[in-house]
């Protein structure tokens, strides 16, 4: 069965510092998309950032990338230059591929920025 | 570009009533899904269409949840009877498959059952 494991309930991280976000997948489908969600204390759920599994190179989005490590699955985000708008929680997901558009989230990490 | 609608956005219910969430997706996605979220069990995904067809229904948790798409304009997540462990947000989200990528997510029913 596909699982995403988020280990960070929380972080914080002072205003302007990179932050990276873990996320571990599993599964045995060899085709797979990773994604980030962002979600602020209003609720709403704002894509950040996508990974294909045959992808060659790590994805970037502006201030946002994600370190793929196809091997350890693993598909960290990293967040440069830290903002305060930037403290929200923070969802890893997978879709596997074979199981059509299902995404599977993980628990989420709590990201606080601190001034 | 107006983004996936969802309403309304807060209800508030007593145990036994039939509550149902509506949803409109952006025009033009082939796919919708209604999702739950709570402080338990995180973000789950309850069910979700493909051309207003019912793929995958695995994560109904039980018969008094019950979604219809009957146009690629609308869907509605019923619950009937509410009780109060269904309080939870509801996620309405859409995506193109052609794109593959992303989902869209609406802005979220906050439901309370008392």
């Amino acid at each position: 069965a596909q699982k995403i494991t988020q280990t960070q309930p929380g972080m914080f991280v002072q205003e302007k510092e990179a932050v990276t976000l873990d996320c571990t997948y599993d599964t045995s489908d060899p085709s797979y998309g990773l994604f980030w969600y962002k979600q602020p204390s209003s609720g709403e759920m704002i894509f950040l950032i996508y990974q294909g599994s045959y992808d060659q190179q790590n994805a970037t989005e502006g201030r946002y990338s994600l370190n793929f490590q196809k091997a350890r699955k693993s598909a960290n985000l990293v967040i440069s230059a830290s903002q305060l708008g930037d403290s929200a929680m923070y969802f890893c997901a997978m879709r596997v591929t074979q199981g059509a558009q299902k995404l599977v989230f993980g628990q989420g990490t709590r990201l606080t920025i601190n001034p | 570009d107006a983004g996936v609608i969802q309403s309304p956005r807060h209800e508030v219910t007593e145990m036994g009533q039939e509550v149902t969430l509506r949803c409109k997706p952006i025009s033009g996605h082939d796919y919708l899904f209604w999702y739950r979220q709570t402080m338990m069990r995180g973000l789950e995904l309850l069910i979700y269409f493909n051309n207003n067809v019912p793929i995958d229904d695995s994560g109904m948790p039980e018969d008094r949840f019950s979604a219809k798409m009957p146009n690629a304009s609308f869907s509605t997540l019923k619950i009937q009877p509410s009780e109060p462990r269904d309080s939870a947000v509801y996620f309405c989200a859409s995506s193109l498959r052609s794109l593959g990528r992303e989902q869209y997510f609406g802005p979220g029913t906050r439901l309370t059952v008392t």
